[in-house]
């Protein structure tokens, strides 16, 4: 089984700034098969980034993703009020699947 | 409208059985492996189980093995989770979603609020 651990487990910051997430593999995992979510309270995950650095349909430019391996960041350039929420990274690699423990990101 | 939409949650004892559905509209289910994911009350997200688009190929996660069952038919754009032996650590809110590919889950169900408790 592949683990992800993802730093810092909050990360506070004030809007306009950049906020710099880290995910973590315990080993490689093949093809780039990370993706990121962002959840929000009472709502279901939404894919951000698939295949590490790929954006989903109708997501912002300010929102990146890059890495390979087992080391993968999740970038937003400037954070807006609506991006503070809990970000998750995800492999599709190898079953199980399996998501990271979430980073909280607050306004500081 | 492309969405996926679950069912079948609710309060259950420990021990006993629920089936939850996920519907998809705009789109068939056909062509896509579909999940289930779980959250527990304020927890993260897990993986529970992958149905592939023919209903060819299934996994679990370990601690669901044996008791739970993925399955789908696609001539009614649904997706199945059939669960028994119900624990109180299968508390939850349960989302499907979908896969295509190396798109990764572009499309979640708004989940459905299981909670196993005597």
């Amino acid at each position: 089984e592949i683990v992800l651990t993802q730093s810092p487990d909050t990360l506070s910051l004030s809007p306009g700034e950049r906020a710099t997430l880290s995910c973590r593999a315990s080993q490689s995992v093949s093809s780039n098969y990370l993706a990121w979510y962002q959840q929000k309270p009472g709502q279901a995950p939404r894919l951000l980034i698939y295949a590490a650095s790929s954006r989903a349909t109708g997501i912002p430019d300010r929102f990146s993703g890059s890495g390979s391996g087992a080391d993968f960041t999740l970038t937003i350039s400037r954070l807006e009020p609506e991006d503070f929420a809990v970000y998750y990274c995800q492999q599709y690699d190898s079953f199980p699947y399996t998501f990271g423990q979430g980073t909280k990101l607050e306004i500081k | 409208q492309v969405q996926l939409v679950e069912s079948g949650g609710g309060v259950v004892q420990p021990g006993r059985s629920l089936r939850l559905s996920c519907a998809a509209s705009g789109f068939s289910l056909s062509g896509s492996g579909m999940h289930w994911v779980r959250q527990a009350p304020g927890k993260g997200l897990e993986w529970v189980a992958v149905v592939y688009y023919d209903g060819t190929k299934k996994y679990y996660t370990d601690s669901v093995k044996g008791r739970f069952t993925i399955s789908r038919d696609n001539s009614k754009d649904t997706l199945y989770l059939q669960m028994s032996s119900l624990r109180a650590e299968d508390t939850a809110v349960y989302y499907c979603a979908r896969l295509i590919g190396f798109y990764a889950f572009d499309i979640w169900g708004q989940g459905t609020t299981v909670t196993v408790s005597s």
